[in-house]
């Protein structure tokens, strides 16, 4: 079962806007981690915030994690067109290092 | 370039036969997963292994088996293909420790007739 899900699974802005993604949870978490896909490809890591942590900034990414309400949020600032890929969030729990990804968020960046 | 690759990229067969996706690191990681992507699914995990010969299952196990008898190298064996074993198949390694950051290969594109 997953234990991320996204919200909304779609999202389409204009280029220089922000985006705002959020994702939730079900059981407690070491980290919460968010990747982006473009299309064909891999997955890219963008930022890991761990369980003590409340907010960490990369660039023009700013993740924030409640885990009283066990929600995060991705906020891409001033959108571009190359933004445009899907955004998994993963939560990583127990041993081993294994993640348990959602079901993703495709964004579209007009430009 | 996450010093990963993928093998092959693409395939094609018939129900019943057997495949063998291979998945090959050049970051020395203890760590390496094996996912399927399926559209409305995300990514699933399939089996992953903690280090040479040592593997456990995943959450979508079932029909397949994996091998890993040198730490660069990761295994994922179809036994007998089935339709519902299409999909995207990624291979992903990670070194663990304080952070769980895993790093994908760009995946094969499995299709089963």
């Amino acid at each position: 079962s997953q234990q991320g899900e996204e919200d909304p699974q779609a999202l389409s802005i204009q280029e220089g806007e922000n985006a705002t993604m959020n994702c939730s949870y079900k059981t407690s978490i070491n980290n919460l981690q968010w990747y982006r896909q473009n299309s064909g490809r891999g997955l890219v890591h963008l930022i890991l915030i761990r369980s003590n942590e409340r907010e960490k900034h990369s660039g023009r990414l700013r993740v924030t994690l409640d885990t009283s309400k066990k929600s995060s949020s991705l906020l891409i600032t001033a959108s571009r067109a190359a933004d445009t890929a899907s955004y998994f969030c993963a939560t990583g729990v127990g041993a081993n290092s294994k993640l348990t990804f959602g079901k993703g968020i495709t964004l579209s960046v007009r430009p | 370039d996450a010093g990963i690759t993928q093998s092959p990229r693409h395939k094609v067969t018939e129900t019943g036969t057997p495949v063998t996706l291979r998945c090959h690191q050049t970051e020395n990681h203890r760590y390496m997963y094996w996912y399927r992507q399926d559209p409305g699914h995300g990514l699933r995990l399939i089996h992953y292994s903690y280090g040479v010969k040592d593997t456990d299952k995943g959450e979508v196990s079932d029909g397949y088996s994996v091998s890993r008898s040198k730490t660069e190298d990761f295994l994922l064996t179809l036994e007998s293909a089935t339709s519902s074993q299409t999909s995207v198949y990624f291979c992903a390694h990670g070194a663990a420790g304080r952070t769980d950051t895993q790093y994908f290969g760009p995946g094969t594109r499995l299709t089963v007739l």
